[in-house]
């Protein structure tokens, strides 16, 4: 099994409908974090969380929401999904301030 | 802001070694420099990474200047499987400790 696992892995939703991504870790990692992929760039993050009770937006966090309802799950929403949203979105956990972070495989959501 | 660069392309012959050059000239004393790959459209695999000293391990080797203003990934004796791109990553301290990626370096590894 993943240690981090998306779901879902492919998504199509209508503009204006509401989608949540799930992430979830078997790594015991307190830092999450939620990235989105646009064809032929690198990745961007969008909301970062050290901890349950901390939650952080990173570059690009509008339009997006986040919740982490345990150490070991971490959630991305889209109240209202526009097309330009349109992306690869990966969430990654790491255990510390300098130790790598672990990706989950990825969640490809179209907005049409 | 990107603070790192990167060639967009490079090739490789199978077999030979592979040396991913990055700059990172404005690199912190405290920052350390990551390493990761992504094959296709799957998550970003980690390789390594360091802060001063030159670092290996079973995938890559990693060598860091002493002015820590660039640093080289090798990878020994390339494959067909380490096609892929390559991101050459400076971890920021003041923003909450953060990986930020750039567009990296495309890898092919030529048969």
């Amino acid at each position: 099994d993943a240690d981090v696992t998306q779901t879902p892995r492919n998504r199509i939703t209508k503009t204006g409908k509401r989608i949540m991504l799930e992430c979830s870790q078997t790594k015991g990692h307190d830092r999450m974090y939620w990235y989105r992929q646009d064809p032929g760039l690198g990745l961007r993050l969008i909301y970062y969380s050290f901890d349950v009770k901390d939650i952080n937006k990173g570059e690009i966090s509008d339009g997006y929401s986040v919740s982490r309802q345990a150490q070991a799950k971490f959630s991305l929403s889209l109240e209202s999904a526009i097309p330009n949203q349109t992306a690869l979105y990966f969430c990654a956990t790491s255990l510390g301030p300098n130790t790598e972070a672990f990706f989950g495989q990825g969640t490809r959501l179209t907005v049409v | 802001d990107a603070k790192t660069t990167q060639p967009t392309s490079m090739d490789c012959a199978e077999g030979r070694a592979a040396n991913l050059p990055c700059n990172h000239s404005t690199i912190s004393g405290n920052e350390y420099v990551y390493w990761y790959r992504q094959i296709h459209s799957q998550g970003p695999q980690y390789i390594i990474h360091g802060l001063k000293n030159n670092e290996t391990n079973e995938m890559a080797s990693l060598i860091i200047t002493e002015d820590r203003k660039s640093s080289t990934l090798i990878l020994p004796h390339a494959t067909l499987r380490d096609t892929a791109v390559y991101y050459c990553i400076v971890r920021v301290q003041n923003t909450g400790n953060q990986f930020y990626f750039g567009t990296g370096t495309s890898l092919t590894v030529i048969p």
